[in-house]
This record gives structure tokens, C-alpha cells and sequence, in this order.
């Protein structure tokens, strides 16, 4: 799998949008971006996961760059809760036990 | 609603004792992961299975054994533990094709302390 490039840790002040960037300059075609958050002495929680197009659910947004390379989570209110820290993973998904392999990802606190 | 179960929350051993973790999903898939995650290197691979009595090593199978005997349990094992195994432990599972084959559901994570 591509590995990816996050940023170590980002504020955000409580109510605002928080945007967490990804780099993932070496993706494949059929490498989906996978989204998945962890809070504090939970297991990792998926959020999103996206090929090309933007995509949106309850939870957050996803933005990938045209050419792939790049995306952004965007959680658009960000409350307390959100505070985690936050993994960006590629992953090929025509395969069917591909494990997710995941980096050190961004901590992100949500701020009062 | 899904659900991926962990024998204990907490767990103390003691150095040379053998310990089983064991995971359990009630959704019938195939493919179950053992991670353990450690302060700075994040989550990291250890075993996984995608079919009873099949496991594949993942990055860090040393010292590490699994047995997988039926479909919705997988356990993990440490013949003989050691103090660099201290660790939090996470199991997770997902289903080859269908609902759920985009999200890889995890357990709440066993933290094991080796003296």
C-alpha cells in the first residue's frame, strides 16, 4: 500500500470546521483513501473513504485532489468529542483481506 | 448493531507465563487483524486471519503465535511473555465482500502489562 503523510497534530477551536490534510503523492489507481479516527482508549473508528470523487456522510467530508495526491478530512463543527487522533490509509480494495495499515496519523485537539 | 468483543480490558502478567487474548465478532466475517499499538509508533500489525484455521504474519509476528478454530473467534498468544510486550492490544474484523467490506470494525483493545 502507499503510505501516506499527515501532519503530527493540529488545534481547533470548538464550533469551527476542522480541515486534517493527507499527502499520498504515490497512490495507485485502485487505491481508495480510507478516513478513521481514534479517541482515547477506544479502538479506531472508521469515518469515510473515498476514490476520487468528494464524498460526504453524518461524520465528515472528503476532499481528493484531482490528481490524487492529496486529500482533506473536514469535520465541519468540530466539538470536543472530535478531539482523536486522526489516520489516513490507502488501501486496494478489489482484494479481500487487505489489512489496513496505519501511520502515526494527526492528533487533533478540539479547543473550548 | 456490530459488535467486536475482547476477553479483558486490562491484563497483568508476569515474565515466561503464556497468555491468550482472545477476540470475539458476532458478524460472521472472515477476515480478523491483531494490531498492537504502542506510544509513538502507532498501530502496528501483528497477525491476521481470513478464513478459520488461515493466518497470514503481518509485520511484527515475532514472538507471537494465533489460532483461529472457528469463524468468529481469534486468539492471540504469547508463549512466554515478555516485558517488551507490555502493550495495548487491538482486535478488529471485516467481511470479504458486501455491507461493512469498506469498514473495519475494531474491539475496545486489551491492555496487557508484562512484570
Amino acid at each position: 500500500d502507499a503510505k501516506t503523510t499527515q501532519p503530527p497534530s493540529m488545534d481547533c477551536a470548538e464550533g469551527r470546521a476542522a480541515n486534517l490534510p493527507c499527502n499520498h503523492s504515490t497512490i495507485s489507481g485502485n487505491e481508495y483513501v480510507y478516513w478513521y479516527r481514534q479517541i482515547h482508549s477506544q479502538g479506531p473508528q472508521y469515518i469515510i473513504h473515498g476514490l476520487k470523487n468528494n464524498e460526504t456522510n453524518e461524520m465528515a467530508s472528503l476532499i481528493i485532489t484531482e490528481d490524487r495526491k492529496s486529500s482533506t478530512l473536514i469535520l465541519p463543527h468540530a466539538t470536543l468529542r472530535d478531539t482523536a487522533v486522526y489516520y489516513c490509509i490507502v488501501r486496494v480494495v478489489d482484494s479481500g483481506n487487505t489489512p489496513l495499515v496505519f501511520g502515526k496519523g494527526t492528533r487533533l485537539s478540539v479547543i473550548a | 448493531d456490530v459488535k467486536v468483543t475482547q476477553s479483558s480490558r486490562y491484563l497483568v502478567k508476569r515474565t515466561g507465563e503464556k497468555v491468550f487474548l482472545e477476540c470475539v465478532q458476532d458478524m460472521d466475517h472472515e477476515n480478523m487483524f491483531w494490531y498492537r499499538q504502542d506510544p509513538g509508533l502507532g498501530l502496528r500489525l501483528i497477525y491476521f486471519s481470513y478464513d478459520v484455521k488461515m493466518k497470514e504474519k503481518g509485520d511484527i509476528p515475532e514472538g507471537y503465535s494465533v489460532s483461529r478454530e472457528k469463524k468468529e473467534r481469534f486468539s492471540l498468544i504469547l508463549e512466554s511473555a515478555s516485558t517488551n510486550q507490555t502493550s495495548m492490544y487491538l482486535c478488529a474484523s471485516f467481511p470479504h465482500s458486501g455491507a461493512g467490506y469498506n469498514e473495519q470494525f475494531f474491539g475496545p483493545g486489551t491492555r496487557l502489562t508484562v512484570l
